[in-house]
């Protein structure tokens, strides 16, 4: 079965500092892989995908992430956070075929100290 | 319009009453979906519309939970009888096919009294 965790329920970083949220997935094959924002009152909004290539995805407002097989990973970074990012952010991953179901995370709430 | 549209925005029912909820997909969008979201929770597949396909409905967690639509266009979930334990944000999305990225509308917030 497929399943996806995010293992902290809230990152805080500073202004100006890079940025990790993290993302482990399990599922059969090759994964695809995606993040979303969620922003205070608003809804969810796509911010990149791995579906197949270079592991490294660059996304909208400057995230991108990584997919590392070894390690199940899908983890969202940024080189450095404004506080205009803090949101909740979700991993999501569907498996590459026989299903059409993705698996959200549970969120990861980040704030962005100024 | 330019988004995905759900309808109502908020929904305040008494417990065994039936509601229905309305998605408007993003024009030529084949595919649509319809979450749950409990408060501080993750969102929770329900169910999966592509083109005129059989939906995926796996996601559906009683006999109580229905959904329909006809082609490419708009979507209903209804909830028959409903329970307390119901009450979440259900949220809708469509993507263009099965693995673009989803837009989602800003949900349908219900309260099972």
């Amino acid at each position: 079965a497929q399943s996806v965790a995010q293992p902290e329920d809230q990152v805080n970083v500073a202004e100006g500092n890079p940025l990790t949220v993290k993302c482990t997935y399990s599922v059969s094959g090759n994964p695809y892989l995606f993040w979303y924002v969620q922003y205070p009152n608003r809804g969810l909004q796509f911010l990149l995908k791995y579906i197949t290539g270079d592991n490294l995805v660059k996304g909208s407002y400057g995230f991108e992430a990584e997919f590392n097989k070894s390690q199940t990973s899908f983890h969202l970074k940024k080189p450095s956070a404004l506080v205009s990012d803090s949101a909740l952010y979700f991993c999501a991953v569907r498996a590459p075929s026989g299903t059409y179901k993705y698996i959200f995370g549970t969120g990861t709430r980040l704030k962005v100290l100024a | 319009g330019a988004g995905v549209s759900q309808s109502p925005s908020n929904k305040v029912t008494e417990k065994g009453k039936d509601v229905e909820l309305r998605c408007d997909p993003i024009s030529g969008h084949t595919a649509l979906y319809w979450y749950r979201q409990r408060l501080g929770q993750g969102l929770e597949f329900l169910i999966y519309f592509q083109g005129n396909s059989a939906p995926d409905k796996s996601g559906l967690p009683s006999d109580r939970f229905s959904a329909e639509r006809t082609g490419e266009s708009v979507s209903t979930l209804t909830i028959q009888r409903t329970q307390q334990e119901d009450s979440a944000v259900y949220l809708c999305a469509s993507s263009r096919t099965d693995n673009q990225p989803q837009h989602f509308g800003d949900g349908t917030r219900l309260s099972i009294l």
